[in-house]
């Protein structure tokens, strides 16, 4: 298996413009998660998804964010309009186990800067 | 939000050690995550744990639920050991979701 796979790998992007981030994660996992990592805050969790559907968004940061998940084999994480405080990696993770208590699998992240 | 505290911040150990890590959180968890995070940026899930212990080659990671506390070992450390190791634990909600700040660990040949 290809593992979890993310795209773009790296993006730069002017404030105020929209950014859309992609995850694929592994074939028949059934939970999905994204992440945000920065130098401040460390790793945070925005978002999770059982069978496509999101399950806890309370750690999506502010209403510039959303995620979907419109098949089991993709999703999306789309910032608008972007800031420079959102310069992050962003990691995406699925599980073939629903529920944030169950082992990961970890893409390899987006690096993102907004200037 | 729960509070997580892990020591050390940095650790340099020689090949063939044996080395700890600890993690102390404040409230009460549903789970806790070891993660390893290499110096390219990738991280990999090591353990989840909700109670006892677990191992997995030459890493073994062991869970209190009344003292709070999780450690994390490696035998027989190796350089390619070498990352950041991070601790996360978890109550239930996203938002609750805490990570500890991470250790350093640099394993010297």
């Amino acid at each position: 298996d290809a593992g979890v796979i993310q795209s773009p790998r790296h993006e730069v992007t002017e404030m105020g413009q929209e950014v859309t981030l992609r995850c694929k994660p592994i074939s028949g996992h059934n939970s999905l998660f994204w992440y945000r990592q920065t130098m401040m805050r460390g790793l945070e969790l925005l978002i999770y998804f059982n069978n496509n559907v999101p399950i806890d968004d309370s750690g999506m940061p502010e209403d510039r964010f959303s995620a979907k998940m419109p098949n089991a084999s993709f999703s999306t994480l789309k910032i608008q309009p972007s800031e420079p405080r959102d310069s992050a990696v962003y990691f995406c993770a699925s599980s073939p186990l629903a529920g944030w208590g169950n082992e990961q699998f970890f893409g390899p992240g987006t690096r993102l800067t907004v200037l | 939000k729960n509070e997580v505290e892990q020591s050390p911040q940095n650790l340099t150990a020689q090949e063939g050690e044996f080395i700890t890590i600890n993690c102390s959180y404040s409230v009460g968890i549903s789970a806790l995550h070891w993660l390893q995070q290499h110096p390219g940026g990738g991280i990999v899930s090591l353990f989840m744990l909700s109670s006892g212990k677990k191992k997995h080659g030459r890493l073994i990671a062991t869970i209190n639920i009344q003292e709070k506390h999780s450690s994390l070992h490696i035998t027989a450390s190796h350089p390619r050991d070498s990352a950041v190791y991070i601790c996360a634990v978890g109550p239930g909600s996203a938002r609750q979701l805490t990570f500890g700040s991470g250790t350093q660990l640099t394993v010297l040949p």
